[in-house]
């Protein structure tokens, strides 16, 4: 069966440019997550969607960033003018239960790299 | 304060070894405890879930003790293909914070 996919894989991009990762979550799951994972370091949380609806935009790390999703199917998250702070793993997740912590299934994520 | 600490490592050690992570977590409402893997330049997988009874799967074993709020991994006999970054995960309702993992090398 397909897992979560996203793409592209890897994407280069030029300081002050904006860039749009894609995620396909697994056919029916109703939750999906966005995290960044920084060279080294651990996962950061970014934002959570119920559905369609962001219920949790706290991990947002500035209004650069933004995300969307089609009812119960494909999230975008949008970088705007990206820095190369930008620069890390964005990693989507998604899991079947609504509003109770369970197993969330990852991506392969997509490795931004701001020059 | 993080709200998931873990010792960063590396654990160096040799094929056949026991060895074993520990984990602490802030929220004492948490509700659900995980620990994932994560290979390099990979994506995190479910390693097992855990519960307060404790539980084992095969060479790995974890226990949660909320009193504490301290979660452990134990693995015997440690392979190579055990070397990884072990992700310590808790849960409350929707939202789950990841740790910054423990790495793991098993040499030959």
């Amino acid at each position: 069966g397909a897992g979560v996919s996203q793409s592209p894989s890897n994407k280069v991009t030029e300081k002050g440019k904006d860039v749009e990762l894609r995620c396909d979550p697994i056919s029916g799951h109703t939750a999906l997550y966005w995290y960044r994972q920084r060279l080294g370091q651990g996962l950061e949380f970014l934002i959570y969607f119920q559905g369609n609806s962001a219920p949790d935009k706290s991990g947002l790390p500035s209004d650069r960033f933004s995300a969307e999703r089609t009812g119960e199917s494909v999230s975008t998250l949008t970088i705007q003018r990206t820095q190369q702070e930008d620069s890390a793993v964005y990693l989507c997740a998604s899991d079947g239960i609504a509003g109770v912590t369970d197993t969330q299934y990852f991506g392969p994520g997509t490795r931004l790299t701001v020059l | 304060r993080k709200e998931v600490e873990q010792d960063p490592g590396p654990f160096n050690v040799p094929e056949g070894a026991t060895v074993a992570f520990n984990c602490t977590y802030s929220n004492s409402a948490s509700q659900s405890f995980f620990w994932y893997r994560q290979d390099c330049r990979k994506e995190p997988k479910l390693l097992m879930s855990v519960y307060s009874s404790g539980n084992e799967d095969g060479r790995f074993t974890a226990q949660l003790n909320r009193a504490s709020q301290y979660i452990s991994l134990l693995i015997r006999d440690s392979k190579l293909s055990d070397s990884a970054t072990y992700l310590c995960v808790v849960g409350s309702s929707y939202k789950l914070i990841f740790g910054s993992g423990t790495r793991l090398l098993v040499r030959p």
